[in-house]
């Protein structure tokens, strides 16, 4: 079973502030995703990285692939409180996506004005 | 965009109740799947399909049953209700690339409460 592990679990900062989230995993995935998720909602997709070491911008959102796909990293600049939400990771493994997604547990993040 | 529409926010159903949560995509996916999302415990799957007529289970599969007669819909059962199945149940799909992009689109969830 192929586990990932999210840190921190809950974070609350200031408006205005940076902050980093990690994924981490001891097993390889063929891409990982990251998701939104408000309170009552459905995830939301925000991004897919593939490739090992790679970095995609999302606005004010960088995520970052590790370079061994094991683990992955969502830092955000100058946080605002539409920020706010539970950011999940995913990770697909080898099966084109037919066999679920494993998620992490997730990171409550708060941003107070 | 791609729409995933469960049948309902919220439900409260009886303990012992069979119990049905529908769920409609609009985008021709292949997979279409089941989670439970609970404090604590994250988002688990139940059950997924990768074709009509096709299921498997996924991590907790028990209590429950699946049916997916149409490619657009997939219904998740509870046959007996039971009050450890109060959670939040999300179905999900994807299409099948055969490869590395399987993004999993949401719908709005079920919060069911089982008394």
């Amino acid at each position: 079973t192929q586990l990932l592990e999210q840190s921190p679990q809950f974070l609350s900062i200031q408006e205005g502030e940076n902050l980093t989230v990690y994924c981490n995993s001891s097993s390889v995935f063929s891409s990982l995703q990251w998701y939104r998720q408000e309170p009552g909602e459905g995830p939301v997709l925000l991004v897919t990285v593939v490739t090992g070491g790679e970095v995609k911008k999302l606005k004010r959102l960088t995520f970052q692939f590790g370079d061994a796909r094991k683990d992955s990293s969502l830092h955000i600049t100058a946080a605002q409180p539409g920020d706010t939400g539970l950011y999940l990771c995913a990770g697909a493994g080898s099966g084109g996506g037919a066999d679920g997604l494993t998620f992490g547990k997730g990171t409550h993040l708060i941003i107070q004005p | 965009d791609v729409k995933v529409t469960q049948s309902s926010r919220y439900l409260v159903k009886r303990t012992g109740e069979k119990v049905f949560l529908e769920c409609v995509q609009d985008m021709d996916h292949e997979n279409m799947f089941w989670y439970r999302q609970d404090p604590g415990l994250g988002l688990r799957l139940i059950y997924f399909s990768y074709d009509v007529k096709m299921k498997e289970k996924g991590d907790i599969p028990e209590g429950y049953s699946v049916s997916r007669e149409k490619k657009e819909r997939f219904s998740l059962i509870l046959e007996s209700a039971s009050t450890n199945q109060t959670s939040m149940y999300l179905c999900a799909s994807s299409l099948y690339t055969g490869g590395v992009r399987t993004e999993a689109f949401f719908g709005q969830g079920t919060r069911l409460t089982v008394v």
